[in-house]
C-alpha cells in the first residue's frame, strides 16, 4: 500500500511561516490535499490539488510539490492556526484510492 | 447547505456488529461519491471506503470482507455494516461526501460517530 509520511511536530512562533511536509513516492501522480483538525472538531480541507483553496480558507494556506514531498506552507501564523493537520492522497486508477499521512501537530509558541 | 449526521455507533464486544448511518442533507447521496473515515482514539485520520455514484465500492484491506457499504434512497441515506468487530476497530467514523472540489477530495464532513470494541 501506498505510504504517505509527515513529521510529528512543527513549532512556530506567532506571525512566522509554518512549512508542513508529507512526503511520498512519485506524489506529483497523486492527487493530493490537506486538511486541518482542531481539537475536538472534525476535519476541514484547506487545500487540495496540491494547492488551491476552498472557498473560506485564507491566502495564507499555500502548498507545493517537490520531488517526492508536498508541502503545506502557512504564513503569518495565527494562534487560531494550531492544530493537527493531514495530508491525504487520491490515486482513482486504485483499488485502495485513498490514504492519509500520519499528521502532524502545529503548535504556536 | 450540505449536512451530514452519522449514527449508530456503540459500545459491541469483540467479534459483534453495527451498522452506521449517515443521513445527508442539501445534495442527493446516491448522486454523490460517499466516503467513510475513521480516527481511532489519540490517533490519526484513516480512509476506509468510497462509494461512487455507480454503487461501486472499494475497501482498506484492514475492512475488507468485513464491512458492507449501502444505500437507502428514499431516506438520502449512507449505510455501513461492520462485522467481526476487533478491539482496534475503536474509533470515531466518519463520513464524508467526495469529489467535490476534486478527486478524492472529503468536502463535507459529519460530526463522527464513536464506536467501542471492549469486552
Amino acid at each position: 500500500s501506498y505510504v504517505v509520511t509527515q513529521p510529528p511536530s512543527v513549532s512556530v512562533a506567532p506571525g512566522q511561516t509554518a512549512r508542513i511536509t508529507c512526503g511520498g513516492k512519485n506524489i506529483g501522480t497523486q492527487n493530493v490535499h490537506w486538511y486541518q483538525q482542531k481539537t475536538g472538531q472534525g476535519p476541514v480541507l484547506v487545500l487540495y490539488d496540491v494547492s488551491d483553496r476552498p472557498s473560506g480558507i485564507p491566502e495564507r494556506f499555500s502548498g507545493s510539490t517537490s520531488g517526492d514531498t508536498a508541502t503545506l506552507t502557512i504564513t503569518r501564523v495565527e494562534a487560531g492556526d494550531e492544530a493537527e493537520y493531514y495530508c491525504q492522497m487520491w490515486n482513482s486508477h486504485s483499488d485502495h484510492p485513498g490514504v492519509f499521512g500520519g499528521g502532524t501537530q502545529l503548535t504556536v509558541l | 447547505e450540505v449536512h451530514l449526521v452519522e449514527s449508530g455507533g456503540g459500545l459491541v464486544q469483540p467479534g459483534g456488529s453495527l451498522r452506521l448511518s449517515c443521513a445527508a442533507s442539501g445534495f442527493i447521496v446516491s448522486d454523490n461519491y460517499m466516503s467513510w473515515v475513521r480516527q481511532a482514539p489519540g490517533k490519526g485520520l484513516e480512509w476506509v471506503s468510497v462509494t461512487y455514484s455507480n454503487g461501486k465500492t472499494y475497501y482498506a484491506d484492514f475492512v475488507k470482507g468485513r464491512i458492507t457499504v449501502s444505500r437507502d434512497t428514499s431516506k438520502n441515506t449512507l449505510f455501513f455494516q461492520i462485522s467481526s468487530l476487533r478491539l482496534d476497530d475503536t474509533a470515531i467514523y466518519y463520513c464524508a461526501r467526495t469529489g467535490i472540489s476534486a478527486p478524492g477530495t472529503f468536502d463535507d464532513w459529519g460530526q463522527g460517530t464513536p464506536v467501542t470494541v471492549s469486552s
